[in-house]
């Protein structure tokens, strides 16, 4: 069975400062997509950034940026210059045919 | 260009009653999929819709049924509302079938049994 998880719980970092959250996946499969979606308290579910396993060069989209091991089946995030505005759930999923989700790491920023 | 919308945003049932959510696709999408996330949970993908099918399905049972028109609008139907199934409902909308491509998601209806 195809699982994702994410360790963290929750983690608090101040403003400006850089944050990883952690991500392992459990597959058999060679070709994939792993997202990483953000779920602020308003709810909306929003794609941060998404990266395709067949593709080795990791994925940036402006301040996140990803680390992707394939060997290993693992794919953090990591935000840079946090803001107050990153302050959400953050969801890794992993998709071949179902998205299959994590439980979700809690990130709050700080002042 | 109007999002992925989802009506209604709150909904209150009894045990026993049945449930019709709904969802309007991003424009130029034409897959939908429907997740159930419950409180402090990711979410759990229900099903998937692509041309008027449903090309997918999670580990839910048969009390879950949904529904796709022509304009690529989708409903979700469930029968015989168990407390459990309170819970969050998102949809989400794609082009094309299948899950590897990018999912913009709505506000999600928040359904509460008692």
């Amino acid at each position: 069975a195809q699982t994702v998880t994410q360790s963290q719980p929750e983690m608090s970092v101040q403003e400006a400062e850089t944050v990883t959250l952690s991500c392992t996946y459990d597959t058999s499969e060679n070709n994939y997509y792993l997202f990483w979606y953000k779920q602020p308290p308003s709810r909306q579910m929003i794609l941060v950034i998404r990266q395709e396993a067949y593709k080795q060069q990791n994925a940036t989209e402006n301040r996140f940026s990803v680390n992707f091991q394939k060997a290993a089946k693992s794919f953090s995030l990591k935000i840079s210059d946090s803001q107050l505005g990153d302050t959400a759930m953050y969801f890794c999923a992993f998709s071949n045919y179902q998205l299959i989700w994590g439980a979700g790491t809690k990130l709050i920023i700080k002042p | 260009d109007a999002g992925v919308t989802q009506s209604p945003t709150h909904l209150i049932k009894t045990r026993g009653q049945q449930v019709t959510l709904r969802c309007s696709p991003k424009s130029g999408h034409d897959t939908v999929s429907w997740y159930q996330q419950a409180l402090g949970q990711g979410p759990q993908f229900i099903f998937q819709y692509y041309e008027e099918e449903e090309r997918q399905r999670g580990n839910f049972p048969d009390r879950f049924s949904g529904h796709q028109f022509p304009n690529y609008s989708s409903e979700l139907n469930v029968n015989a509302l168990l407390l459990g199934d309170s819970a969050l409902y998102l949809c989400a909308s794609s082009f094309g079938a299948g899950t590897q491509e990018t999912q913009y998601f709505g506000p999600g209806t928040r359904l509460l049994v008692l």
